[in-house]
C-alpha cells in the first residue's frame, strides 16, 4: 500500500487570489500521480495524470507539478474563483491501475 | 452515454442483512474498483476488476465480495452487514492499465447499517 499525504487539509482563500497545496509521498514506487477534483454532492473527476519526474500539466487556471526525486506534487490555482471550491485529491497508482489516495484538501473560495 | 452509475443511491440495512450494490458503465471500460469513503479517511480501495471474470482485493475487502459476470456491471455485496460497513460507496472504471488510466466515478451509493 503505497502511502499519501496531502496538506493542508483545508484551505480558505479570497475570489482572486492564487494558491497551491502540496501532495508528498516518501517512496517513488508508483506510476502515476493523479490528481482529481472533487465537488460536494458530485463525483470526483479527474484533473492530471502524470507520470514523469519534472512532469507539469495544465488545465485553465489549474497546473501541477511532479518531483519524483524529492518526493512531492504542488497543485496550483490561478485567480481562483467560487467554482475552484472542491476537495482536490492525490492519488498514486500501481501497475493494476490501483490509486491510494490521500485525504485531499478541502479548498473554499469566498466571493 | 450515462457513464458510470451505481444502484441504489440511498440504503439503510440492520445489521446482519445482505445486500447488494451495482455498479454499471456503458464507456466499455475493461478495469473497474469499488471504494468506501468515510469520513477523514479518504477514498479506500475494496475490491477490482481487470476484465469480465476476474476480481481482486484491495486495501479493505474484508466483510465484502464482488462478481463482474458481464464487463458493463461490477457487483459488490454485503453477505452480512455490519455498523463499520456505514459509509458512502464509490464505483469507477478505466480503460487504461498501467497505472495511467484515469478513473470515471459514479455518483455514489449511501448506506447506514444499524
Amino acid at each position: 500500500i503505497l502511502n499519501v499525504e496531502q496538506s493542508p487539509q483545508s484551505l480558505h482563500v479570497q475570489e482572486g487570489d492564487s494558491t497551491n497545496f502540496t501532495c508528498s509521498f516518501p517512496s517513488s514506487n508508483f506510476y502515476a500521480l493523479h490528481w482529481y477534483r472533487w465537488e460536494t454532492a458530485k463525483s470526483p473527476e479527474a484533473l492530471f495524470v502524470m507520470t514523469l519526474n519534472g512532469d507539469e500539466k495544465k488545465k485553465g487556471r489549474i497546473s501541477a507539478t511532479l518531483n519524483t526525486k524529492e518526493g512531492y506534487s504542488y497543485l496550483y490555482i490561478k485567480g481562483s474563483q467560487p467554482e475552484d471550491s472542491a476537495t482536490y485529491l492525490c492519488a498514486l497508482s500501481n501497475a493494476g491501475n490501483m490509486l491510494t489516495f490521500g485525504g485531499g484538501t478541502r479548498l473554499m473560495v469566498k466571493p | 452515454n450515462a457513464g458510470v452509475t451505481q444502484t441504489p443511491k440511498f440504503r439503510v440495512l440492520k445489521t446482519g442483512q445482505s445486500m447488494t450494490l451495482l455498479c454499471a458503465q456503458d464507456m466499455n471500460h475493461e478495469y473497474m474498483y469499488w471504494y468506501r469513503q468515510d469520513p477523514g479517511m479518504g477514498l479506500r480501495l475494496i475490491h477490482y476488476s481487470v476484465g469480465e471474470g476476474t476480481t481482486a482485493k484491495g486495501e479493505v475487502p474484508d466483510g465484502y465480495n464482488v462478481s463482474r459476470l458481464k464487463k458493463q456491471n461490477f457487483l459488490l455485496g454485503l453477505e452480512s452487514a455490519a455498523p463499520s460497513q456505514t459509509s458512502v460507496y464509490f464505483c469507477a472504471s478505466s480503460n487504461f492499465g498501467g497505472g495511467v488510466g484515469e478513473q470515471f466515478f459514479g455518483p455514489g451509493t449511501r448506506l447506514t447499517v444499524l
